[in-house]
């Protein structure tokens, strides 16, 4: 089935710098690969995603990037903000679009 | 428009029990997938229900089960609870998963004891 492996597991950032985080995923028939944001105590939020039809995507400060051959995708959080501080998911759409399987997740801490 | 609603948000329940969770997807939506949560793990896939069918289930035993109503509200049991079991079970809802974002609930804190 459909693996998806997340890198880093924690990253410590200073405000204003950029935090990139990376997955790979297994199964090259997924096609859809969203970002989710979960804050402590929180549900996760979608926050940004992509198609396989398209290599990049941008929401002001945040910026997916898609690599089909490769089969990885990241994300880019530019100027980093405390708020920013959360648990960071990526997933991919698997077994004829009906499942998401998630990363195991990156804890980003922005100090100030 | 209201979000996804999971009930109860806790529950303690003892080893050997079950227990069902309940949750109600955004209006109009007609997908709902179930996942567990825990430190060690991440988000694990349960099952997927779409229109009152299960169209995807995930790798737990069958102790772990779930239905949808034909207004899209979703439940899952766990019969004969074990200690491992013990973590926050999210549910997610979306026009239809194949085409369209999920949005998740606040989830259920299930403590076995």
């Amino acid at each position: 089935g459909e693996n998806v492996e997340q890198h880093p597991s924690t990253l410590s950032v200073q405000e204003g710098d950029s935090a990139v985080i990376k997955c790979t995923y297994s199964d090259s028939a997924s096609n859809y690969f969203p970002w989710y944001k979960q804050e402590l105590g929180k549900r996760p939020q979608l926050i940004i995603d992509i198609r396989s039809n398209v290599g990049e995507k941008k929401d002001q400060r945040i910026a997916v990037t898609l690599n089909k051959t490769a089969k990885h995708f990241s994300l880019h959080i530019t100027e980093t903000q405390p708020e920013d501080s959360a648990v960071y998911f990526c997933a991919a759409l698997h077994q004829a679009g009906t499942a998401l399987i998630f990363g195991k997740g990156t804890t980003l801490s922005v100090s100030s | 428009k209201a979000g996804v609603t999971q009930t109860p948000r806790y529950l303690i329940k003892t080893r050997g029990q079950q227990v069902t969770l309940s949750c109600s997807p955004i209006s109009g939506h007609r997908s709902v997938s179930w996942y567990q949560q825990t430190p060690g793990q991440g988000l694990q896939f349960l099952f997927e229900y779409f229109s009152e069918t299960q169209r995807n289930k995930g790798n737990f035993p069958g102790r772990f089960s779930g239905r949808q109503f034909s207004n899209s509200r979703s439940e899952m049991n766990v019969s004969t609870l074990e200690l491992g079991d013990s973590a926050l079970y999210l549910c997610a809802s979306s026009w239809d998963t194949r085409t369209t974002e999920a949005f998740f609930g606040q989830g259920t804190r299930l403590t076995v004891v």
